[in-house]
């Protein structure tokens, strides 16, 4: 099946500091979304993105989707404790097709 | 308020037994689907359903079985030929739009914890 490469697996960063992640895939999306999960929840929605090259902002998270189309990357600007969490980002191949791809997630630790 | 709920949150197994795991939308959403997140893992996608009475395989569908009989109900039965069912099993829902690439954004329910003893 199609994979979604997620990276970095983990990373632990300064409060305040700013937060890149990224997702690539060999395969084109016509959809990326991001997810953020806490400890023992339910994912949920952060951005979702609909066009190539489209760049979409929610409060502190910024995220592009790729002009490829393979990629697609999320940015957290002067993080707080509570951003705390695990990050996903999911893929939906086309009309269609309803199945989201997942990636592994990215582990994010704030120090205060 | 629409949402989707799961239940129970925790549950207990004994080896050998199934067990049925509850998801419930009234978001009106056409597909939902089953995942299973083990620690440190991503999603793997057990089953989903596009339209009441039809619902197709992911990648991981041994050991369990689904039925959508409403569009609001989609349980998951995880069976005793699971060999390794402790796990998080994470339930969503999406609308449905043929021919159309928007508004494709899956929602998820607050996750079933389940635990083999």
């Amino acid at each position: 099946g199609q994979q979604l490469n997620q990276s970095p697996q983990s990373m632990f960063i300064q409060e305040g500091e700013d937060v890149s992640m990224n997702c690539t895939s060999s395969s084109i999306f016509n959809t990326w979304l991001w997810y953020k999960q806490d400890p023992g929840e339910g994912p949920v929605l952060l951005i979702a993105l609909y066009k190539a090259g489209e760049l979409t902002s929610n409060g502190r998270l910024t995220a592009q989707f790729g002009i490829t189309r393979k990629d697609s990357f999320l940015n957290i600007s002067a993080s707080i404790p509570s951003d705390v969490g695990i990050y996903f980002c999911a893929g939906v191949s086309g009309a269609g097709s309803y199945q989201l791809t997942f990636g592994k997630g990215t582990k994010l630790s704030v120090i205060p | 308020d629409g949402g989707i709920t799961q239940s129970p949150k925790y549950l207990f197994r004994k080896e050998g037994q199934n067990v049925t795991l509850s998801c419930e939308q009234n978001l009106n959403h056409d597909a939902m689907y089953w995942y299973r997140q083990d620690p440190g893992q991503g999603l793997r996608l057990i089953y989903y359903s596009q339209i009441v009475n039809d619902f197709q395989k992911g990648d991981i569908a041994e050991g369990y079985s689904v039925s959508r009989e409403k569009k609001e109900s989609f349980p998951l039965t995880v069976t005793s030929a699971q060999k390794n069912p402790t796990a998080f099993y994470l339930c969503a829902s999406s609308i449905l739009l043929l021919f159309r690439t928007g508004n494709t954004e899956a929602f998820f329910g607050q996750g079933t914890r389940l635990t083999v003893v």
